[in-house]
């Protein structure tokens, strides 16, 4: 299994919502990340997990929460969005977070629109 | 700081055609440098990367990329395009032990019939 998958593909929420973007991998990686990437942009890094625990976050807002809850489960939870938050919301994995060599394998992403 | 320059956003090639899509760093230390395809709508998926060794280096899809230091230059190729390689592709350089992914803006190739 060398998949990343993540679920919902799509969501559509106002601003007032609560929901949560899921992703899971089963190839044993231990260091899992979000990127967000805005229309006809490059991916962006927001936050990085290793060995469950969080070890970047770039500065983003409090608006976004990620969980670990163990090494194959990455959530992003998601409350009082703006419609800016609009984007494909991308999860990968690496089995660890401390090789500058290793490949990052993605999602196929959740794409969030906010209305 | 660390940033990743792709000159082209747009490039049109016929199908059978060779293809060339440009890429440049700036990077103090080695660089981590990778290439990603994205099809509309999907996710990334990695045609090849450089850390050490061969400056050419062969990747999956018959894609070939040759690191030049001198020049900075990490460009992608590939001898004979197909129509399925139509997608946008992105250059990154890995930062922070590769954690974060410093990606160009993007080259959306499109093949002619």
């Amino acid at each position: 299994d060398t998949e990343v998958t993540q679920t919902p593909k799509h969501l559509v929420m106002g601003m007032t919502n609560k929901k949560s973007l899921k992703c899971e991998q089963h190839m044993g990686h231990r260091a899992m990340y979000w990127y967000k990437q805005k229309a006809k942009k490059p991916p962006e890094l927001m936050f990085v997990y290793s060995y469950e625990k969080l070890s970047i976050n770039e500065s983003v807002p409090s608006r976004f929460s990620p969980e670990c809850p163990n090494s194959s489960l990455l959530n992003l939870h998601l409350h009082a969005l703006q419609p800016e938050d609009s984007a494909l919301y991308l999860c990968a994995s690496r089995p660890q977070g401390q090789d500058p060599t290793g490949e990052l394998f993605f999602g196929e992403g959740s794409r969030l629109t906010v209305l | 700081a660390q940033s990743v320059t792709q000159p082209d956003i747009h490039i049109t090639v016929s199908e059978g055609a060779s293809l060339e899509l440009r890429c440049n760093y700036s990077y103090g230390a080695t660089p981590y440098l990778f290439w990603y395809v994205q099809s509309p709508g999907q996710g990334l998926q990695l045609l090849l990367k450089y850390f050490s060794g061969d400056t050419l280096v062969q990747g999956i899809k018959g894609f070939e990329a040759e690191f030049k230091r001198s020049q900075s230059s990490f460009n992608l190729r590939k001898p004979s395009v197909h129509w399925s390689d139509a997608a946008e592709y992105f250059c990154a350089v890995g930062i922070q032990y590769g954690n974060k992914l410093v990606f160009g803006a993007g080259t959306i190739l499109r093949v002619k019939s």
